[in-house]
């Protein structure tokens, strides 16, 4: 699977949008880019994946660039609850399933 | 629909000694892959099972082991415990059969704390 890079932390303010990238220049055409995220202890919470197209859903937008290479997660009026580590993972679709997490980014919503 | 469970949920034991965690996939979810979760070397893929079968592996040593049911819950043991296996092991389940909706899902984790 490729691998990806994150910046290992980044604030937002509380009501703001949070907007953290991920490079992933190594993608082949068949893998995906999933963003998960673990609030402290728990087991990481799925947000949202995607292939080329941007997506949406209740949670997130994940915005892929055209040549596949990096994306960006945004989470539109980040609240405290938003406070977590945030993992962007490239993998590929196929039925064998194998997570690799990187060191992901700290992300603090600020009151 | 009812998420993932793993029990227990805490637990301390002894080096030598040998342990079993229980993962419950979500209902429909045939795949379930492990993994552990330490401070030092972050979350790293143990294993996964599906139809009871295990089809892809991590590089762990034998010590680490489990198995599938026919209901598609799973099971995780270690052996002969070492103060390294300290971490939080968790569970996740998923379709198992590929394509752009087949999610995994995390359980809460287990804390194994071994003194």
């Amino acid at each position: 699977d490729a691998k990806t890079t994150q910046p290992p932390s980044m604030d937002c303010a509380e009501g703001r949008a949070a907007n953290l990238p991920c490079n992933h220049s190594t993608i082949s055409g068949n893998e995906y880019v999933y963003w998960y995220r673990q609030i402290h202890s728990q087991g990481p919470q799925y947000i949202i994946h995607g292939l080329k197209n941007n997506e949406t859903n209740e949670m997130a937008s994940l915005i892929i660039t055209e040549d596949r290479k990096s994306s960006t997660l945004i989470l539109p009026h980040a609240t405290l609850r938003d406070t977590a580590v945030y993992y962007c993972i490239v993998g590929s679709s196929g039925s064998a399933r194998q997570l690799t997490f990187g060191s992901g980014t700290q992300l603090t919503v600020l009151p | 629909k009812a998420g993932v469970t793993q029990t227990p949920r805490y637990l301390i034991k002894t080096r030598g000694q040998q342990v079993t965690l229980s993962c419950s996939p979500i209902s429909g979810h045939r795949s379930v892959s492990w993994y552990q979760q330490t401070p030092g070397q972050g979350l790293q893929f143990l294993f996964e099972y599906f139809s009871e079968t295990q089809r892809n592996k991590g590089n762990f040593p034998g010590r680490f082991s489990g198995r599938q049911f026919s209901n598609s819950r799973s099971e995780m043991n270690v052996s002969t415990l070492e103060l390294g296996d300290s971490a939080l092991y968790l569970c996740a389940s998923s379709l198992g059969f590929g394509g752009a909706a087949d999610t995994q899902y995390f359980g809460p984790g287990t804390r194994l704390t071994v003194l």
